[in-house]
């Protein structure tokens, strides 16, 4: 089955550098690519997502780029804010179904004022 | 739009008994909805697919008799974790998608904690 892989698993950057999380996935058919937030005790929430035929996304501060030659797909945050601090899923769409999601580990990011 | 609740937000239970858990989406129907179970500090994993008016598609290790799901209806899905012990405490998610036959968002319940003592 399909396989994500997420790193870093922890991150502590300061307030208004940039950070950079990564994930590859196995299963050439994936074509979905969301970024989720989750807060302690919350639920995840959608910031960012890309389909297969597009290679870069932008919103703001928050950006993703994929590379489906490689396989890899990267969320860029700029001007970090302590507000930004969480933990971050990478996901992809599971071949077979289409549109269950495989998650990655997650990337647990702290922001430093 | 696109909000989805579930019910109860947290539950405490004996070992051995069963608990439901139910997803709604408030304002849109959801012909496929997703369950999900997160351990502590760990990722979300997928449990089953649940597609109304049929059979939910169970991921691999993951018992069909234990964790039954019923779809009866385009906003409702429930999830029963029948004959529960302290290893199924765990924090479950809910997700929903408004179209089955093309990716789209997933839309997230706020979860339920479930705690068996």
């Amino acid at each position: 089955g399909e396989n994500v892989e997420q790193h870093p698993s922890t991150l502590s950057v300061q307030e208004g550098d940039s950070a950079v999380i990564k994930c590859t996935y196995s299963d050439s058919a994936s074509n979905y690519f969301p970024w989720y937030k989750q807060e302690l005790g919350k639920r995840p929430q959608l910031i960012i997502d890309i389909r297969s035929n597009v290679g870069e996304k932008k919103d703001q501060r928050i950006a993703v780029t994929l590379n489906k030659t490689a396989k890899h797909f990267s969320l860029h945050i700029t001007e970090t804010q302590p507000e930004d601090s969480a933990v971050y899923f990478c996901a992809a769409t599971t071949g077979d179904s289409g549109y269950a999601l495989n998650f990655g580990k997650g990337t647990s990011l702290l922001v430093t004022p | 739009g696109a909000v989805v609740s579930q019910h109860p937000s947290w539950v405490i239970c004996k070992s051995g008994t069963s608990v439901k858990i139910e997803c709604r989406s408030l304002d849109f129907q959801a012909t496929t909805m997703f369950w999900y179970r997160q351990f502590p500090k760990q990722s979300l994993m997928l449990m089953a697919t649940s597609n109304e008016g049929s059979k939910a598609t169970y991921e691999q290790g993951v018992e069909k008799d234990k964790f039954l799901i019923n779809h009866a209806s385009l906003t409702l899905s429930t999830l029963t974790v029948t004959s529960a012990h302290p290893e199924d405490s765990s924090f479950y998610i809910c997700s929903a998608t408004r179209d089955s036959f093309s990716t789209d968002t997933q839309y997230f319940g706020p979860g339920t904690r479930l705690t068996v003592l």
